[in-house]
């Protein structure tokens, strides 16, 4: 499968919780991005991470890069009911020229 | 900047049809379109690539006499959906990127594609 893992597959949580989801990928990458999408939505870019940077803040949003683990997380701090959506990672190599999606996290954050 | 747009946001056909969608890029050029799918609760799965003024490049798996992708300006690239049949319903996103844009693609807001 082109794909590559995200997990949980789907969370839970209580406003005012964080939220981290996982991500890991299969080969070397040059950079990996984070993406929002909402129910029937398109994709709203969250944060990029290069391959030489290993952790990197906007906002509530904190993502790591572990390269020699070929994996990535997504922190997202005093959650929000208007932080429930899908969030998805996005591997991108050099040579490939094309961004290979994880599977995805859905996040609910109950009021 | 970097706007992505498509056309339309939703259709509905009947199966046999062909159905045309659009991918603009609205304040840049793109050199390279990408064409996505999506399932209903799954992620995005890459369906092909295209760079403006050459043959589109499929991934495995990919019809491309179903799906025909044409690049054929800077700014615009269509993915036509041939004699349409319900399994092809889905969503359907394109990105974009312009030479030396860092390797960042711009998504479009997505085209809903239901065929009946």
């Amino acid at each position: 499968s082109q794909q590559g893992e995200e997990d949980p597959q789907a969370l839970s949580i209580q406003e005012g919780e964080n939220a981290t989801m996982n991500c890991s990928y299969k080969t070397s990458i040059n950079n990996l991005q984070w993406y929002r999408q909402n129910s029937g939505r398109g994709l709203v870019h969250l944060i990029l991470i290069r391959s030489n940077e290993r952790e990197k803040h906007s906002g509530r949003l904190r993502v790591t890069l572990d390269t020699s683990k070929k994996s990535s997380s997504l922190l997202i701090t005093a959650s929000r009911a208007a932080d429930t959506a899908s969030y998805f990672c996005a591997s991108y190599t050099s040579g490939t020229y094309k961004y290979i999606f994880g599977t995805g996290t859905r996040l609910k954050v109950l009021a | 900047g970097a706007v992505v747009s498509q056309h339309p946001s939703w259709v509905i056909c009947k199966s046999g049809t062909s159905v045309k969608i659009e991918c603009r890029s609205l304040d840049f050029q793109a050199t390279t379109m990408f064409w996505y799918r999506q399932f209903p609760k799954q992620s995005l799965m890459l369906m092909a690539t295209s760079n403006e003024g050459s043959k589109a490049t499929y991934e495995q798996g990919v019809e491309k006499d179903k799906f025909l992708i044409n690049h054929a300006s800077l700014t615009l690239s269509t993915l036509t959906v041939t004699s349409a049949h319900p399994e092809d319903s889905s969503f359907y996103i394109c990105s974009a990127r312009w030479q030396g844009a860092n390797n960042e693609q711009f998504f479009g807001p997505g085209t809903r594609l239901t065929v009946l």
